[in-house]
C-alpha cells in the first residue's frame, strides 16, 4: 500500500529564512507521481507542483525548488528567502502508476503547518 | 481560482439528517474525485467518478454516496450523518485520462454535524 510520511508537524522559520519540508513516500509501484499542494489558512488546497517517477531532475520556481531523489524516497520541498504569505499547511502526496479502472487518487501526508514570522 | 465550485460552502446539520454537495469540475475535465478532511483522519480519497462511470472508491461508508451527472457535475450524498461526519469535503477535478493529472480542488464545503 502506498503510504506518505510527513514527519515535521510544524515549522516554524522567520521571514527569509530558507526552509526545507520533507517528505517520504512509500509505494511499489514502479510508476508514480508525485505532488506537493498548499492550504492556506483561507482553506482551499492549491496545486504546486507534479513529479513524475522517471523524472529525478530537480526543479526550482521563484522561491520554490523542489528535490526528488528516488534512492531515499524523498521529495523534498524548500522555500528560498521565505514570506509571510508563505504560512500555510503544506501536503505532499502520491499518485500510483496506473490501476485497471484507470483511476489516480491522491495518498496524502499529514501535512506540515509552515508558521513565518515577520 | 482552480476552475472548480463546490456549493454550499458552509452547512450546519444535526445528527441523523441528510445533505447533499455539488461539484462543478473545471470546464474540459471529465474525472471527479471527492476527498474529506478531518483533525484526526487528515485527506483521505472517497470516491472517483470518469465521464459519468464510478471508477474506484477509497474508505467512503455506506451511508455516503456520489454520482455524476451527463453534465459531469457531481453530488456526494450523506446520510443518517453523525457527529464525526463533520469534516472540510473536497471535490477535485482532472481531465481524466491515461496518467495521473494534476487534480485541481475546490474551495471545499465545511459540514458540520451537531
Amino acid at each position: 500500500a502506498q503510504k506518505v510520511t510527513q514527519a515535521q508537524t510544524e515549522i516554524s522559520v522567520v521571514e527569509k529564512e530558507d526552509v526545507t519540508l520533507d517528505c517520504v513516500y512509500e509505494t511499489r509501484d514502479t510508476t508514480y507521481y508525485l505532488f506537493w499542494y498548499k492550504q492556506p489558512p483561507s482553506g482551499e488546497l492549491v496545486f504546486l507542483i507534479r513529479r513524475n517517477s522517471f523524472d529525478e531532475q530537480n526543479e526550482i520556481s521563484g522561491r520554490y525548488s523542489w528535490n526528488f531523489q528516488k534512492s531515499t524516497s524523498s521529495f523534498n520541498f524548500t522555500i528560498t528567502a521565505s514570506q509571510v504569505v508563505d504560512s500555510a499547511v503544506y501536503f505532499c502526496a502520491l499518485s500510483e502508476g496506473f490501476f485497471g479502472a484507470g483511476s489516480y487518487q491522491l495518498t496524502f501526508g499529514k501535512g506540515t503547518k509552515l508558521s513565518v514570522i515577520p | 481560482d482552480s476552475g472548480v465550485t463546490q456549493t454550499p460552502k458552509h452547512l450546519i446539520t444535526a445528527t441523523g439528517q441528510r445533505v447533499t454537495l455539488r461539484c462543478s469540475p473545471r470546464s474540459g475535465d471529465l474525472s471527479v474525485y471527492w476527498y474529506q478532511q478531518s483533525l484526526d483522519q487528515g485527506l483521505q480519497f472517497l470516491i472517483h467518478y470518469y465521464n459519468g462511470e464510478e471508477r474506484a472508491k477509497g474508505n467512503i461508508l455506506e451511508r455516503f454516496s456520489a454520482q455524476q451527472f451527463p453534465d459531469l457535475h457531481s453530488e456526494l450524498n450523506l446520510s443518517s450523518l453523525e457527529l464525526g461526519d463533520s469534516a472540510l469535503y473536497f471535490c477535485a477535478s482532472s481531465v481524466g485520462g491515461g496518467t495521473s493529472e494534476a487534480q485541481y480542488f475546490g474551495p471545499g464545503t465545511r459540514l458540520l454535524v451537531l
